[in-house]
């Protein structure tokens, strides 16, 4: 099955500065979903890559993905306290019986202070 | 965008009760539908996958006598929970898809068992 591990698990910053989450996979990507969660609520569509080389941005968050498909970055500029939250990446694979279902990495909690 | 609903957003329940969660796609018509567990602190992790008028496919270790599903149209899923203990206590979250493309989260149900 397909693993994907997130660094750092947790992240504290001062409202401004820039930060970077990774994701990286023991597989291929077919796939690959940014989520943000807020605590028991549910996920938030961030942004989806499937092409390597791939890079989507979205207000002050980008998201890339690799040429080789293995490893996925989030990044946010000058971030505000709105931006904290857990951040997941979740990843489908190509085919067979596993296709469609999302797997996710343990997620990084990101902190920010005013 | 495309919205999901859940309902009860959160149950208390006494231990060998059964419970009974619906997932709702609002405004277009899932051709599958996931369910999702997350235990606090932790990411979620994939129960099984639905599709309508057809039986669920259950991830392995998932009891599907114990966490029955039903998808009975193109926008209702429901997950019982049946004879619920206290380890069953979790934030389940459902997912709606079309043709696994973007998947759309509900706001997820939070069951505590007593």
């Amino acid at each position: 099955s397909q693993e994907l591990e997130q660094s750092p698990q947790s992240l504290i910053v001062q409202e401004g500065k820039n930060l970077t989450i990774n994701c990286t996979s023991s597989k291929t990507l077919y796939g690959l979903y940014w989520y943000k969660q807020k605590y028991g609520e549910g996920l938030i569509f961030l942004m989806m890559l499937q092409k390597g080389g791939e890079e989507k941005s979205h207000e002050k968050i980008t998201a890339k993905l690799d040429e080789k498909k293995q490893q996925s970055s989030l990044h946010i500029t000058a971030s505000q306290p709105s931006h904290a939250g857990t951040y997941l990446c979740g990843a489908t694979n190509a085919g067979g019986t596993s296709y469609g279902k999302l797997t996710f990495g343990q997620g990084t909690i990101l902190t920010v202070h005013p | 965008g495309a919205v999901v609903s859940q309902h009860p957003s959160w149950v208390i329940c006494k231990s060998g009760t059964s419970v009974k969660i619906e997932c709702r796609s609002l405004d277009f018509q899932a051709t599958t539908m996931f369910w999702y567990r997350q235990f606090p602190k932790q990411s979620l992790m994939l129960m099984a996958t639905s599709n309508e008028g057809s039986k669920a496919t259950y991830e392995q270790g998932v009891e599907k006598d114990k966490f029955l599903i039903n998808h009975a149209s193109l926008t209702l899923s429901t997950l019982t929970v049946t004879s619920a203990h206290p380890e069953d206590s979790s934030f389940y979250i459902c997912s709606a898809t079309v043709q696994h493309n973007e998947q759309f989260f509900g706001p997820g149900t939070r069951l505590t068992v007593l």
